[in-house]
């Protein structure tokens, strides 16, 4: 298996510009997780899906951000309008069941100036 | 709901010597616990886990952990680091049934001296 996919690997914009962040998790897994490094904060979960439904989105910074899941193979993380604070790694997880283990994709390193 | 605790930042071992990460949950019943690995630029990369069973978990690249009830701890060993076991390390807790999902801890930084 290819494992979790994610796109692209490195993304540079300008403040207020919208930013789509895709992933593509391991066929057969039935959660999906994005989550958000950076050091100040560490790991943070955002949001996560459970058989394409969005189960908890309580770790998603405001309103500007969003996440769906519409079908079982693809997910996307978007910021609208993104912010120089938004610059960190994002990274796409999936699992079997929720509470299984997650598998990570590479993430995303996203720099917004 | 549960929560993980790495005291430890950063901690620095020559190479060759053994190496103990500690971490400690809270959580009520028999958690799950993983520890997850992750080398610069990468993404986390499952080291070990434990659900059940035997308290000594094996893992990959030659660690082990150990499922302590009493203390609520799931420490990460390894008999002799090697240069390339320089990275973060990441110690989860999570439960069965489906209400929590895994809740990563902040991570403890290995610096190995050659």
């Amino acid at each position: 298996d290819a494992g979790v996919i994610q796109s692209p690997r490195h993304e540079v914009t300008e403040m207020g510009q919208e930013v789509t962040l895709r992933c593509k998790p391991i066929s057969g897994h039935n959660s999906l997780f994005w989550y958000r490094q950076t050091m100040m904060r560490g790991l943070e979960l955002l949001i996560y899906f459970n058989n394409n439904v969005p189960i908890d989105d309580s770790g998603m910074p405001e309103d500007r951000f969003s996440a769906k899941m519409p079908n079982a193979s693809f997910s996307t993380l978007k910021i609208q309008p993104s912010e120089p604070r938004d610059s960190a790694v994002y990274f796409c997880a999936s699992s079997l069941d929720q509470e299984d283990t997650q598998y990570f994709g590479p993430g995303t390193r996203l720099t917004v100036l | 709901a549960q929560s993980v605790t790495q005291p430890d930042i950063h901690i620095t071992v020559s190479e060759g010597a053994s190496l103990e990460l500690r971490c400690n949950y809270s959580y009520g019943a028999t958690p799950y616990l993983f520890w997850y690995v992750q080398s610069p630029g990468q993404g986390l990369q499952l080291l070990l886990k434990y659900f059940s069973g035997d308290t000594l978990v094996q893992g990959i690249k030659g660690f082990e952990a150990e499922f302590k009830r009493s203390q609520s701890s799931f420490n990460l060993r390894k008999p002799s680091v090697h240069w390339s076991d320089a990275a973060e390390y990441f110690c989860a807790v999570g439960a069965a049934g489906g209400s929590y999902i895994p809740t990563f801890g902040r991570g403890t930084s290995l610096i190995v001296h050659p």
